[in-house]
Order: C-alpha cells, then structure tokens, then sequence
C-alpha cells in the first residue's frame, strides 16, 4: 500500500472558520491531489499539484487553497468554511509521471456545523 | 466535455456468480486511461485496474476484468466469481491526455449468499 496519511481524520467545526487539512505521503511520489467526494458527485478534484511550489486548480477550487512546501506535504486550507464544504476530503499521489496510477489517502470527514 | 457515466446506481449479484459494472466516457483525446476503484463502507479508496486506450488486450488482474470497447467509448468493469467481500461502491474514471482524473458518480454493488 502506499504510504500516505490524512489528518485529521475527522473534524467538525463552525462557519466561518479556517481548517487546514494534511496530507503526508512516504512514497517521494511528485504529483499530489486532493479531491471531495459529495453524494451523488463522485469524486471531483479541488487542487493538485506536480511539485514542490507548484500547484493548480481542479474543477471545485472555489473556497480552498494548498501549499505544498516539500514533497512530502500537501496542505488544503479552507479560509472561511462553509457549510457547504462538509464533505470527505481525499488525498491522492502518483509517481514521476501525472499518467500513473493515482492512490488514495483514507479521507478526512469534515462537518461544517 | 470530458465526462464519464456511471448508469447503475446499484446492482445486486449472488455469490460465486460473475457482475458486470457499466462505464461509459467521452473524450476527444486519443490518449487516455481508464481505472476502477472499490470503495468499501469503511471509506478507503482502492484501486483495481486500468486500461490504456492504446493497449491492444484487456486489461485483467486476479478476479477482474476491464471489458475495454474503444469505438462504443465503454470500459465495463467485469467481477467473476463474486465474494461478500466484493460489496462495495465502485467508481470508474478517465484520465485524459493530462494528469487529471474525473470520477463517475459509482455503482453499489451488493453481493449477496
């Protein structure tokens, strides 16, 4: 398995907070993603990124932001949570190349009370 | 657009038989791969197979199968010999000519004595 972890695994926090999710991966892997999986939505990707300081949008990037200082992190940051933002959040790496398989985190579950 | 459809919202199959999980997708780029996931309900993210679009055979690993049909655009997911361990939400996704992936919205499969 590879070797990524998420935390936290769960939260639960107020509107109008910031959050700051963690994704750690072991596995020196130069692509990493993370996406949110919403009923009926499947997954949908938020941000990525192909190294360290350089990352890009995806399809839902509206509300979040990432850093990823070293290859090892990748930080999503919700500035302001919404309520519409609970949700679970999932990391994801792949290897030298952005075709390779992408392998997943175990997902953090966020509730926005 | 790029899209990947997912048309069985649950599917139910006894056990030891073989299911088919349905998956289409629309893409204009000649070069893409297709990949399914299981997710089981305690939320991790598995991956099981992937087929490029210039792979000449199917793809297959251990029970299952990627019935591959490039000019009908499907990428059907086949289980043989079905296990209670099978039970799962499986989604199907493509990624085009770039590193990004777009999911389907799943298929629930219950696998039943």
């Amino acid at each position: 398995d590879a070797g990524i972890t998420q935390s936290p695994r769960h939260k639960v926090t107020e509107t109008g907070t910031p959050v700051t999710l963690r994704c750690h991966q072991t596995e020196n892997h130069r692509y990493m993603y993370w996406y949110r999986q919403d009923p009926g939505h499947g997954l949908r990707l938020i941000h990525y990124s192909y190294g360290v300081k350089d990352t890009d949008k995806g399809e839902v990037s509206d509300g979040y932001s990432v850093s990823r200082s070293k290859t090892e992190d990748f930080l999503l940051t919700l500035e302001s949570a919404t309520s519409s933002q609970t949700s679970v959040y999932f990391c994801a790496i792949s290897g030298t190349s952005g075709r390779d398989t992408q392998y997943f985190g175990p997902g953090t579950r966020l509730t926005v009370l | 657009a790029q899209k990947i459809t997912q048309t069985q919202p649950g599917m139910f199959v006894q056990e030891k038989e073989a299911v088919t999980l349905d998956c289409t997708y629309d893409t204009s780029d000649p070069s893409y791969g297709l990949f399914w996931y299981k997710q089981p309900s305690s939320g991790e993210m598995i991956f099981l197979i992937y087929q490029g679009s210039y792979d000449q055979q199917n793809a297959t690993e251990g029970r299952y199968s990627l019935n591959f049909q490039k000019a009908r655009k499907s990428a059907n997911l086949v289980i043989s010999a079905s296990q209670l361990g099978d039970s799962a939400m499986y989604f199907c996704a493509m990624r085009r000519n770039t590193d990004k992936l777009i999911f389907g919205t799943g298929t629930r499969l219950q696998v039943f004595p």
